[in-house]
């Protein structure tokens, strides 16, 4: 079963901008498929904060970002608040006939 | 405002079925959009299980084909998930989605709060 792979963790001070990776292959982010990404808190269920690779749903402030290239899809996180320490995670589909998540990361404010 | 509820035991034995149901207000499954489980394990790793369209049409993970059902049940505006020959790799929180229509489709816009299913004898 593909996967998508994440950093672990990853920590910013206030104001500073954070990247989230996500790596896939051929098979799924590099076959054209669509990258959504989560935000969840603590004994929440996840919410949808990124879909269609770059799109916000309603609600969701510009501070966060998608993009995708090749194989790879990143979250960008502009001017980090303390609100945004959660765990992060990526989805998208592969060619196996299966939607998968990448292993998630848990961002920190410092 | 569309609100997703599972129920279901929240214990189940080793090697028997366990069987989950998601109530959904404010929306009609009938209406269109996919509707999903999703897992999460208790080291946080969350897992596709598979999706259903009102018709009845289903789609899941290859690696979990066979054993696991979904069905719909429009009536009731309901839609359930059955896994047979569970094992303690089983347990996790499990929560069902409305998943979008179109161009990444598998995306899920509404979540339930969770059922947290503990596979143990």
């Amino acid at each position: 079963q593909s996967e998508l792979t994440q950093p672990p963790s990853v920590s910013g001070a206030p104001g500073q901008r954070v990247t989230i990776s996500c790596t896939g292959s051929s098979s799924n982010i590099g076959a054209g498929h669509d990258v959504h990404w989560y935000q969840q808190f603590p004994g929440t269920a996840p919410k949808l904060l990124i879909y269609g690779n770059n799109n916000r749903p309603s609600g969701v402030p510009d501070r966060f970002s998608g993009s995708k290239s090749g194989t790879s899809a990143s979250l960008a996180i502009s001017d980090l608040q303390a609100e945004d320490e959660a765990d992060y995670y990526c989805q998208s589909f592969d060619n196996s006939l299966s939607a998968l998540f990448g292993t998630g990361t848990q961002v920190t404010v410092l | 405002q569309v609100q997703l509820q599972e129920s279901g035991p929240g214990l189940v034995k080793p090697s028997e079925t366990l069987s989950l149901t998601c109530n959904v207000s404010g929306s009609s499954i009938s209406s269109g959009y996919y509707w999903g489980w999703i897992r999460q394990f208790p080291g946080k790793g969350l897992e596709w299980i598979g999706i259903i369209w009102h018709s009845g049409t289903t789609s899941y993970k290859p690696s979990l084909q066979g054993r696991v059902t979904i069905s719909v049940d429009t009536s009731k505006n309901q839609f359930s998930l059955t896994v047979n020959s569970v094992t303690p790799a089983d347990t996790a929180l499990y929560y069902c989605t409305r998943a979008g229509e179109g161009r990444g489709w598998y995306r899920s816009d509404y979540w339930g709060q969770g059922t947290l299913v503990t596979v143990s004898s």
